[in-house]
């Protein structure tokens, strides 16, 4: 148990919908990542948050937006969906000087 | 970061000593090696990282040659858990090493280990 927690597991929605994606950084981590990995293109980071503000972006589409909270945890939403989006979402954390990034389980997300 | 350089995929038998290799010849100076793994779908896992001495932990060694240009994570004694994706990742540090940006996922390896 890495101690990052993503919330739902599985998701099943159709194209067109929008879903929100929750994560639960370990305690005390202050940096939280969004990552994607479906089949055709393997894990891809998809954008950093850092105490709250946006650190980094990666390819993330621009019906993808995140945001981390006061209490850290973080969402990511994805909007109008479309079969393509359909991947697993990983979420990790890492401490304020930590190297590792720790991984949460995972949301399996499938848009039909 | 640097490009790395993975086999596709290796073979252990279990109790043996697994030994993953990677190449990274366009590493700079300041360029961290990470060893991740992922298990079926499961979320990536951290097993050692390094920057030019050679590392231990409790999961893992890792051997990094003396140019920086390649490593090998050494699994001691595989078990038939260790079956997995193992993903050579390159990385620098920010300036100040006070924050550590994205990981760059390859295609990594995958390593059977069998009975």
């Amino acid at each position: 148990d890495s101690g990052v927690t993503q919330t739902p597991k599985h998701l099943i929605t159709a194209t067109g919908q929008r879903v929100t994606l929750r994560c639960s950084p370990r305690s005390g981590d202050l940096s939280v990542y969004w990552y994607q990995q479906s089949l055709d293109q393997g894990l891809q980071f998809l954008i950093q948050y850092y105490n709250g503000e946006e650190r980094a972006k990666g390819n993330i589409l621009e019906r993808f937006s995140a945001q981390q909270f006061p209490d850290l945890h973080s969402e990511l939403n994805l909007s109008s969906l479309e079969l393509g989006d359909s991947a697993l979402y990983f979420c990790a954390s890492s401490g304020d000087r930590g190297r590792e990034q720790y991984f949460g389980p995972g949301t399996r997300l499938t848009v039909t | 970061d640097a490009k790395t350089t993975q086999p596709p995929s290796m073979d252990c038998a279990e109790g043996r000593a697994a030994n993953l290799p990677c190449n990274h010849s366009t590493i700079s100076g300041n360029e961290y090696v990470y060893w991740y793994r992922q298990i079926h779908s499961q979320g990536p896992q951290y097993i050692i990282h390094g920057l030019k001495n050679n590392e231990t932990n409790e999961m893992a060694s890792l051997i990094i040659t003396e140019d920086r240009k390649s490593s090998t994570l050494i699994l001691p004694h595989a078990t038939l858990r260790d079956t997995a994706v193992y993903y050579c990742i390159v990385r620098a540090a920010n300036a100040g090493g006070t924050s550590y940006g994205k990981l760059t996922f390859g295609q990594g390896t995958i390593l059977t280990v069998h009975p």
